[in-house]
């Protein structure tokens, strides 16, 4: 299996911009988490879904950001508008039922100019 | 509130030395998991190692080992026979089982000097 795969690797965009950030987590894999990285706040869990369903978003800091998973292989995370204190790490990761073992993608790097 | 606690932000070691990194967290569960998650330059989280609670027998991996602690509520890795390659950031995690949200620690920055 390829793993976690996530798109784009790096993003630079103005602030104001929409940034879509793209998932695609490993095959058969139950849940998916997004999460966000920064040296101030560490990880942070902002979204997961089992089953495409998102189950908790607590943790999305506000209405401008969205996360959808349309089906079982593609999830997308969205920034509208941008916002220089998004800039961070992005990392989608996914596991099955049976353990809590969590895969992680290579994950995004955003900055927000 | 379920909270990881790695008490040392940064660690260096000798190549080819042993070197600990420390763990702690909080839970009134009894049955979850723990992990170790290496963070190389490449920024792409390895899963090192995991441990059951269940288990009383400490994980081993090769060149990396826990200390598991249950009542103590402590969980460190051991590193032996330290590598360049193994120069990264360490993150400790806990999920109790049936929950889906692994919480993480803020994580140990480990130099090994040539």
């Amino acid at each position: 299996d390829a793993g976690v795969i996530q798109s784009p690797r790096h993003e630079v965009t103005e602030m104001g911009q929409e940034v879509t950030l793209r998932c695609k987590p490993i095959s058969g894999h139950d849940y998916l988490f997004w999460y966000r990285q920064t040296m101030m706040r560490g990880l942070e869990l902002l979204i997961y879904f089992n089953n495409n369903v998102p189950i908790d978003d607590s943790g999305m800091p506000e209405d401008r950001f969205s996360a959808k998973m349309p089906n079982a292989s593609f999830s997308t995370l969205k920034i509208q508008p941008s916002e220089p204190r998004d800039s961070a790490v992005y990392f989608c990761a996914s596991r099955t039922r049976y353990t809590g073992e969590l895969f992680f993608g290579e994950g995004s790097r955003l900055t927000v100019l | 509130a379920q909270t990881v606690t790695q008490s040392q932000p940064e660690m260096s070691v000798q190549e080819a030395e042993t070197v600990t990194l420390s763990c702690t967290y909080d839970t009134s569960e009894s049955d979850y998991y723990l992990f170790w998650y290496k963070q190389p330059p490449s920024r792409q989280m390895i899963l090192v190692i995991r441990q059951e609670a269940y288990k009383q027998q400490n994980a081993t991996e090769n060149r990396f080992s826990v200390n598991f602690q249950k009542a103590a509520k402590s969980f460190s890795l051991k590193i032996s026979d330290s590598q360049l390659g193994d120069a990264a950031m360490y993150f400790c995690a806990y999920n109790i089982k049936g929950a889906q949200k692994l919480v993480f620690g803020q994580g140990t920055r480990l130099t090994i000097n040539p």
